[in-house]
């Protein structure tokens, strides 16, 4: 079956500008996770959902990032009055589950460079 | 002091040879994952484990929960082992699963 499909796969904008970035996890996976990743290093926590709503936010960096998951499937990162900063990869991942134990499956990124 | 540390950073290698990466992790966990990232970041999961030792292929991981430590080995190392392996933990304070990451380790297996 398909696996986690995210994007765009790259998207460059301008300093200030406003972006979305869409995970659309394995069917029928109920955990959702958003992950940064800077260049050099491993990823970092961001936010994750469990069903509609999110169950830990607390590694959003501040109150430009949101994200979204109404229907309990797609995911939307959204970045408000981007900055420099924010350049990286953002990683998105699903499992079937919540919970220690449950396999990680991640998509393939969207490579986000911030002018 | 990262919760998370791998040795090493880089690490180059001969086809065939035997590879040991290292995972060190400050905090209590209830699973260590080995994950796998190539060229373009695409991560796929390669281990996780709570205990013991497991076994895929030319893969083995292992952990030590006493001594907080875990390591990857590669048997007869081939070019298309070249990657990032990433080790990342779901630590018991953490809500869910989410994880947090090594830095990472890169290897080259030269032909």
């Amino acid at each position: 079956g398909a696996g986690v499909s995210q994007t765009p796969s790259n998207k460059v904008t301008e300093k200030g500008k406003y972006v979305e970035l869409r995970c659309d996890p394995i069917s029928g996976h109920t955990a959702l996770y958003w992950y940064r990743q800077s260049l050099g290093q491993g990823p970092e926590f961001l936010i994750y959902f469990q069903g509609t709503g999110a169950a830990d936010d607390s590694g959003l960096p501040n109150d430009r990032f949101f994200a979204v998951r109404p229907e309990g499937s797609v995911s939307t990162l959204k970045i408000q009055r981007t900055e420099r900063g924010d350049s990286a990869v953002y990683l998105c991942a699903s499992s079937p589950k919540a919970g220690a134990g449950e396999t990680q499956y991640f998509g393939p990124g969207t490579r986000l460079l911030v002018l | 002091k990262n919760e998370v540390e791998q040795s090493p950073q880089n690490l180059t290698a001969q086809e065939g040879e035997f590879i040991t990466i290292n995972c060190s992790y400050s905090v209590g966990i209830s699973a260590l994952h080995w994950l796998q990232q190539h060229p373009g970041g695409g991560i796929v999961s390669l281990f996780m484990l709570s205990s013991g030792k497991k076994k895929h292929g030319r893969l083995i991981a292992t952990i030590n929960i006493q001594e907080k430590h875990s390591s990857l080995h590669i048997t007869a190392s081939h070019p298309r082992d070249s990657a990032v392996y990433i080790c990342a933990v779901s630590t018991l304070k953490s809500s869910g699963d989410k994880l947090t990451f090594g830095t990472g380790t890169r290897l080259a297996v030269r032909p």
